[in-house]
């Protein structure tokens, strides 16, 4: 069984760039979570993808952008980096249907400069 | 989601004292209680979780405890040893369209000292 990989592991950009960072599921995992963690702080809720639909999504504005694919994999998109986006983005994959645990990837950690 | 708190933010034991962690959590519909484990430049990996219709749950030197009630649930850590230093987080559920999400505490650096 594999577990929840992400690439890049680390990525830098400039203000104003686009970035996106790809996640493949844990095997027979139908949900991908992407949560945002900035440095010394605990991760949070960014969007949940279900059956290739956003399936709820956190406080974050629309310029997050996401994709799940067939196989179950995601995408997290970011335009018009700012400062701020600096963090590790951490992608969780779960059961879905109402199942709760989340496996955590290792996570990207993003730089923008 | 709404708020998890989590104390203390630092802790530090010596090797085979207990470690104690508490979060509270203010949504009612909250019903699962994760806790992660996160080593310098990793995941959050998971090491223990509780539901809300159970009051306690023990794995080996790790056990939960969950006060629904009060809305507080607890971390301890038994015998503690050096590889149990990392950052813990707690965390709480809650309902998205078809699913759930988290809401995360700040963490607690644990240092284990020998």
């Amino acid at each position: 069984e594999t577990g929840v990989t992400q690439s890049p592991t680390h990525l830098i950009k400039t203000r104003g760039q686009q970035v996106t960072l790809r996640c493949s599921s844990q095997s027979g995992h139908n949900t991908v979570s992407w949560y945002q963690q900035a440095l010394g702080q605990g991760p949070q809720f960014i969007f949940q993808y279900y059956r290739e639909e956003e399936n709820g999504r956190g406080n974050f504005p629309p310029r997050f952008s996401g994709l799940q694919f067939p196989n179950y994999s995601s995408e997290l998109n970011v335009n018009a980096l700012e400062l701020d986006d600096s963090a590790l983005y951490l992608c969780a994959s779960s059961l879905g249907g109402g199942a709760d645990t989340q496996y955590f990837g290792p996570g990207t950690r993003l730089t923008v400069l | 989601g709404e708020n998890v708190e989590q104390h203390p933010s630092t802790l530090s034991v010596q090797e085979g004292d207990s470690a104690v962690i508490k979060c509270t959590y203010s949504d009612s519909a909250s019903n699962y209680f994760p806790w992660y484990k996160q080593e310098l430049g990793k995941g959050p990996q998971l090491i223990i979780d509780i539901r809300s219709n159970v009051g306690e749950k023990k794995d080996q030197r790790i056990a939960v405890t969950l006060n629904k009630t009060a809305k507080h649930f607890s971390l301890h850590i038994t015998e503690t040893q050096p590889e149990d230093s990392a950052v813990y987080f707690c965390a709480a559920s809650f309902k998205i369209r078809s699913g759930y999400a988290l809401n995360f505490g700040k963490g607690t650096s644990l240092l284990v000292t020998p």
